[in-house]
């Protein structure tokens, strides 16, 4: 157990749809990333939240976006649905700002969108 | 960007043999080298990572080497276990404005009993 929690396990919705997945990072980290895990894009960085600020950018897509709380914890928003938006979603969370910190992952989300 | 290369796919060995799975990155800025066990159903787990001012580091069974002249960098696990078949990915963070993992493909260990 990595210590990163993430709500839904799974979620099943429709294509034009909005839905919100949850983070809670480990304890004491301040940074949160988000990455999309698919089968044929494989993991991709999408964004990375460091004490509140967005910090760095990857391969996200407009439609998409996030915010980290004075909590800590972080919410990927994705709207208007697609086929292809259907993958596994996961947050990590580290201590520091940048990308040389150790990222440790929670157990993910399962979009299912059809 | 940064674009990391591993192989292989697949690595089939037998129990008690060793496995190595490789990887290679192309932006010469990147200092970190993490790589992850992610078993079915479950987020990637952070088993050994290394940093671009070491050429090799040891935890137990397993190994991690960086050639950063090759731009390339490796997994050894020794004494292989049947717990060990999973999904094993390498990683390389580059920095600047995108400052997340790049990740490969990812090999499939399988530990043949």
């Amino acid at each position: 157990d990595s210590g990163v929690t993430q709500t839904p396990k799974h979620l099943i919705t429709a294509t034009g749809q909005r839905v919100t997945l949850r983070c809670s990072p480990r304890s004491g980290d301040l940074s949160v990333y988000w990455y999309q895990q698919s089968l044929d894009q494989g993991l991709q960085f999408l964004i990375q939240y460091y004490n509140g600020e967005e910090r760095a950018k990857g391969n996200i897509l407009e439609r998409f976006s996030a915010q980290q709380f004075p909590d800590l914890h972080s919410e990927l928003n994705l709207s208007s649905l697609e086929l292809g938006d259907s993958a596994l979603y996961f947050c990590a969370s580290s201590v520091g700002p940048t990308g040389g910190y150790e990222q440790y992952f929670g157990p993910g989300t399962r979009l299912t969108v059809t | 960007g940064e674009n990391v290369e591993q192989h292989p796919s697949t690595l089939s060995v037998q129990e008690g043999d060793s496995a190595v799975i490789k990887c290679t990155y192309s932006d010469s800025a990147s200092n970190y080298f993490p790589w992850y066990k992610q078993e079915l159903g479950k987020g990637p787990q952070l088993i050994i990572d290394i940093r671009s001012n070491v050429g090799e580091k040891k935890d137990q069974r397993i190994a991690v080497t960086l050639n950063k002249t090759a731009k390339h960098f490796s997994l050894h696990i020794t004494e292989t276990q049947p717990e060990d078949s999973a999904v094993y990915f390498c990683a390389a963070r580059t920095g600047g404005g995108a400052d997340g993992l790049t990740f490969g493909k990812g090999t499939h260990l399988i530990i043949q009993p």
